[in-house]
């Protein structure tokens, strides 16, 4: 079926460093992408969003491109904050039998430091 | 405009017992989610309701039951309640049940089986 792998977490930057969270997913036919955000004690927060191969999702400095070649969705942001500290998940849409169904990786913790 | 509304915040309940959660999609949304984020199982698709229909349902059984009202409310039932059944349930909301994937969280409503 289909599913979404992740890199394993917890990923620790200093401010302002570089970050990238890897995902890559298998899927029958052509899912859109999507990465959300939880803050500590929150809901998901939809960070961006990519429906076909080559659409770059940009948001908040966040960014990742639908790659299917590779089956890939790489979360990058160019310079961190403490603020971005969070849980991310990267998620495709289920189709077929799974529609209606958000399929998740099982999140990257993100702790950024001063 | 409001968002996905969560009630109650928090829910203790002992093991045996029965548990309800309650969820407002955003206005003019007509479908609803529900997902569990149980610790160390990621995010897992419930249900999903669109139009007052339950439209799909992921592997849990049936003791986990819901329906969706007139308003587009909905209502999440666990029956038996297990200690494993302790989670964050999220409930999401779209415009639409079909070509829509871009869900909408709620802040979620921590259930705790003692």
């Amino acid at each position: 079926g289909d599913s979404v792998t992740q890199m394993e977490g917890p990923v620790t930057l200093s401010e302002e460093a570089f970050l990238t969270i890897n995902c890559t997913y298998t899927a029958t036919g052509y899912p859109s992408l999507f990465w959300y955000v939880q803050y500590p004690g929150e809901g998901l927060q939809l960070l961006l969003k990519a429906t076909k191969a080559d659409d770059k999702g940009s948001n908040k400095g966040f960014e990742a491109t639908y790659r299917k070649e590779t089956t890939s969705f790489h979360l990058e942001k160019g310079s961190v904050q403490v603020s971005d500290s969070a849980v991310y998940f990267c998620a495709l849409s289920g189709l077929g039998g799974s529609q209606g169904n958000l399929i998740f990786g099982k999140g990257t913790k993100l702790s950024v430091k001063p | 405009e409001a968002g996905v509304t969560q009630s109650p915040t928090h829910l203790i309940k002992t093991r045996g017992q029965q548990a309800t959660l309650r969820c407002s999609p955003i206005s003019g949304h007509t479908s609803v989610y529900w997902y569990q984020q149980a610790l160390g199982l990621g995010l897992q698709f419930l249900l999903w309701y669109d139009e007052g229909e339950e439209r799909n349902r992921g592997n849990f059984p049936p003791r986990f039951s819901g329906r969706q009202f007139p308003n587009y409310s909905s209502e999440l039932n666990v029956n038996a309640l297990e200690l494993e059944d302790s989670a964050l349930y999220l409930c999401a909301s779209t415009p639409t049940g079909t070509g829509y994937h871009e869900q909408y969280f709620g802040p979620g409503t921590r259930l705790t089986v003692t």
